[in-house]
């Protein structure tokens, strides 16, 4: 079975562009999860989606947005890039909610520049 | 939300039984311990998860007291390959929690 697939790999923009990012899960994983990591620190929360709705949400300004599709796919879009942007974005996918031990499982992330 | 905490850095010779320990005074009832591997520039790999007493995977053992504050993660007969980040996670996700990544502990190991 395929894990979680990010796309782009690597992306490189200039401040005050705006970015998208997109995370396929494991197939029959509803439960999708947005993280940034700078380097040097642990990966931060940004979302939470599970059945297309958000359930959570990290400390990060309203120029992070994202959204999941019906095929539980996710989005996740950066507005007015700043230079502390760059990151590795990273996306984790897990099975449905009601399991007591949910896993979650991570992409291999995508690598944003902004210059 | 259960914070926690480990060490920063650890050195280890190559054969050698690596346990990382971790703490979280505040974990819920509800709440897993789930240790995560991350190598640079890729995305955390699961390595082991469990609720209390010990976990053993064909990896890792997970060894969880009765009080749960802490939890230690065993690494037997390491290798150079096993030089990484290692993070320990405390949270339910049903809960719909954030999930909160500490800064690891950075693992070096040595031939």
């Amino acid at each position: 079975d395929a894990g979680v697939t990010q796309s782009p790999t690597h992306l490189i923009k200039t401040r005050g562009q705006h970015v998208t990012l997109r995370c396929s899960p494991i197939s029959g994983h509803k439960r999708v999860s947005w993280y940034q990591q700078v380097l040097g620190q642990g990966p931060q929360f940004i979302f939470q989606y599970y059945e297309k709705e958000e359930r959570g949400r990290g400390n990060f300004p309203d120029r992070f947005s994202a959204r999941q599709f019906p095929n539980y796919s996710s989005e996740l879009n950066v507005n007015a890039l700043l230079l502390g942007d760059s990151a590795l974005y990273l996306c984790a996918s897990s099975s449905s909610a009601g399991a007591n031990r949910e896993t979650q499982y991570f992409g291999p992330g995508t690598r944003l520049l902004v210059l | 939300l259960a914070k926690t905490t480990q060490p920063i850095s650890m050195d280890s010779y190559e054969g050698q039984e690596v346990n990382i320990t971790c703490s979280h005074n505040n974990i819920a009832t509800n709440d897993y311990i789930t240790w995560y591997q991350q190598f640079p520039s890729q995305g955390p790999r699961f390595i082991i998860q469990g609720y209390k007493t010990k976990v053993t995977n064909e990896v890792a053992s997970l060894f969880i007291p009765a009080d749960r504050k802490s939890s230690t993660l065993s690494l037997p007969r390491v290798s150079l390959s096993d030089t990484a980040v290692y993070y320990c996670l405390v949270g339910d996700l049903n809960r719909d929690d954030k999930i909160i990544f500490g800064k690891g502990t950075r693992l070096h190991i040595l031939p």
